[in-house]
């Protein structure tokens, strides 16, 4: 099996930046995606193929991949940016589709 | 615009077998490329990926729990099928359903999620 592993918690003071490690063997060589989940709603995607953003989502969010580590920033955090975040890649055909533990982002 | 919504039940029994719909607007499962998935997120917990279908009837599958799983399409009506077998209450979770228009990449929308309780 493959496994990510995420930070339980980041906190981050209001206004600077926050970044959300996701740790695999490897990942560099994997496209990494990145959710972010408000409490009650489902997740919505801020990041996708490690550093592209969707319509819609701030310039503020940007992603980085090298190595055993992939990296969400957050820059210039704002409260509205709190919630869990998690990251997501594509393994192998016999292992399929991975999520991370998830880590809950706290704007101080 | 494209929207997902999870219907079904919202509890079942032990042992019973779980059958969720997903009905979609805003894209076609004919489209090339295109998927529709399945993620469960028991409460207070992580997502898990449950299961996969892709345009071309291509069907992948969490290999820990794919002897209960099974996914299928019915494009005309724009809906994809989900069913699990033999549910247990671990099985309680809030299960979603989430579109793809690259194979093997990201989820780019997801449903509202619905909660399954598994309980006697």
């Amino acid at each position: 099996s493959y496994v990510l592993t995420q930070p339980l918690s980041v906190s981050v003071a209001l206004g600077q930046a926050a970044r959300i490690t996701c740790g695999g063997n490897e990942i560099g060589s994997k496209n990494v995606h990145w959710y972010q989940q408000k409490p009650g709603q489902a997740p919505v995607l801020v990041i996708y193929r490690d550093s592209n953003r969707p319509s819609g989502i701030p310039e503020r969010f940007s992603g980085s991949n090298s190595g055993n580590t992939a990296t969400l920033t957050i820059s210039r955090a704002q409260v509205g940016d709190e919630g869990d975040y998690y990251c997501q890649v594509w393994t192998s055909s016999t292992v399929g589709l991975v999520f991370g533990g998830g880590t809950k982002l706290t704007v101080l | 615009q494209i929207t997902l919504k999870e219907s079904g039940p919202t509890l079942v029994k032990p042992t019973q077998t779980l059958t969720l719909t997903c009905t979609f607007s805003g894209f076609s499962l004919s489209s090339s490329g295109v998927g529709v998935g399945w993620i469960r997120q028991p409460p207070g917990k992580a997502l898990e990926w449950l299961a996969l279908i892709y345009w071309n009837d291509e069907k992948r599958y969490n290999p820990p729990l794919k002897s209960r799983l099974s996914i299928t399409k019915d494009t005309p009506k724009n809906q994809v099928v989900f069913t699990m077998t033999n549910m247990d209450p671990v099985d309680t979770a809030t299960y979603y359903c989430a579109y793809s228009q690259q194979p093997y990449e990201e989820f780019d929308f997801w449903g509202q999620g619905t909660l399954v309780t598994v309980s006697s």
